[in-house]
């Protein structure tokens, strides 16, 4: 069965540095997302992706994040200066076509611990 | 804007016990889409139930249920005969219609524990 999936499971980064978070959706899709979930908390919405291009961001979502799809297979979160409060787990997610119909398919999560 | 208000934080039962799980919704659209997922002690989280605006029919899938009541904004959860691989958080989720790329806005969770 396709799935999701994340790299790396856990990434430990220093406070400024600039993470890549990477993610393979499953091959049909083309529509993109990306979910954050402080330890504890609720998983709160960042992003959504379609035809290159951001379709909708949230409040969290901002100048210090970007997204990219650098290829047919990858799409990939960008933290450029982390800080201690972006200490999270980052789900990715896909779903086959747009609109709230359509189940979005999460990846396993990459924990993102800041020092 | 769209809201999940889940008001149990935590739900503790015995094996083999029923147990409901609430789930109370804002929305101005009149289509919009529910969800159910489980989030195990792993972390990943597991899609459960769609449910669509118009259709208010409960659905039973082995010994899951689902609630959904359009009067009262509610989409609630019953796990009958409750076994401990249930212990999960539990996220209700909403997501509204119209726009291409649909945010899920999820309710805080409810910590369900199953002991034996």
């Amino acid at each position: 069965e396709p799935e999701v999936t994340q790299t790396p499971s856990h990434q430990v980064t220093q406070m400024g540095q600039e993470v890549i978070l990477r993610c393979v959706p499953i091959s049909n899709h083309l529509y993109f997302y990306w979910y954050r979930q402080i330890l504890g908390q609720k998983v709160e919405f960042l992003v959504s992706f379609y035809n290159n291009e951001i379709s909708e961001k949230s409040e969290i979502f901002d100048d210090q994040f970007s997204v990219e799809r650098p290829d047919g297979s990858n799409f990939t979160l960008k933290i450029r200066s982390t800080k201690l409060e972006d200490s999270a787990m980052y789900f990715c997610a896909s779903s086959g076509r747009g609109g709230a119909r359509n189940e979005q398919f999460f990846g396993p999560g990459t924990r993102l611990t800041v020092l | 804007a769209q809201k999940v208000t889940q008001a149990q934080t935590e739900i503790s039962v015995v094996e083999k016990e029923d147990v409901t799980l609430d789930c109370v919704y804002e929305t101005r659209d009149t289509t919009y889409y529910l969800f159910w997922y489980k989030q195990p002690p792993s972390g990943e989280l597991v899609f459960l139930i769609r449910r669509n605006s118009f259709d208010e029919q409960n659905e039973i899938s082995g010994r899951y249920s689902w609630n959904f009541q359009k009067s009262t904004s509610s989409f609630n959860f019953t796990i009958t005969a409750s076994q401990v691989v249930d212990s999960a958080v539990y996220f209700c989720a909403l997501s509204e219609d119209g726009t291409s790329g649909s945010r899920l806005t999820f309710g805080e969770g409810t910590q369900l524990t199953v002991n034996p």
